[in-house]
């Protein structure tokens, strides 16, 4: 069975610009969660969405947003990107909502300068 | 708001020495999960425990839920210089099942 994918592997962006990250999950699982983490915040919980639906979000702006797709693939949008935005950006899938195991994807390292 | 501490934050051991990382919750877990991430690598799932006081075993590792189901601990006997890594708890709040990590521990081992 195929991994979690995350596309693209590396971005550089400049201050002010958006950003789109795009998660495929492992066939059959139908949550898709993001994580933030920088070496300073650590594992931070962005929002999770199950059947097209965000379930649970996390502390952060509204800059933040995402949507998942009916083949449960999942996008992240971090609009007027700043410097702070740097991280490695992880999706996680799981069978189902809130209790199951998280298989991570190897992530998105965004960099913005 | 809800928070899981680790501690130690950062562990140095000898090769063959033993390693323990405490998990802390501060608020009740439904069950807990342990992973381990390596260096320049993604979080991987190692073992999830679910009742009050259970304690599991891989192999090195041991594994153990706290009988208030707030707090976990991950121990390894003998280190390895593979067991290098961040070794992170999470789990999700009872009741609200917002899925939340750990602060993390990362063991550096030394041949």
């Amino acid at each position: 069975k195929a991994g979690v994918t995350q596309t693209p592997r590396y971005l550089i962006k400049t201050r002010g610009q958006q950003v789109t990250l795009s998660c495929s999950p492992i066939s059959g699982h139908r949550s898709v969660s993001w994580y933030q983490q920088t070496p300073g915040q650590g594992l931070q919980f962005l929002f999770e969405y199950f059947s097209e639906t965000q379930r649970n979000k996390g502390n952060f702006p509204g800059r933040f947003s995402g949507r998942q797709f009916s083949n449960s693939r999942s996008e992240m949008n971090v609009s007027t990107l700043e410097l702070g935005d740097s991280a490695l950006y992880l999706c996680a899938s799981s069978l189902g909502v809130g209790t199951d195991t998280q298989y991570f994807g190897p992530g998105t390292r965004l960099t913005v300068l | 708001g809800q928070q899981v501490m680790q501690i130690p934050q950062y562990q140095h051991v000898q090769e063959g020495e033993d390693f323990t990382t405490y998990c802390n919750s501060s608020t009740t877990l439904s069950n807990i999960q342990w992973y381990k991430q390596r260096p320049g690598g993604h979080p991987v799932f190692l073992i999830q425990l679910v009742k009050s006081g259970e304690v599991k075993k891989q192999k090195r590792l041991t594994f153990q839920f706290g009988e208030a189901k707030k707090n976990s601990s991950l121990h390894i006997t003998a280190t390895q210089t593979t067991d290098v890594g961040t070794y992170f708890c999470a789990g999700p709040t009872s009741g609200t099942y917002k899925y939340i990590f750990g602060t993390g521990t990362r063991l550096k081992v030394l041949a």
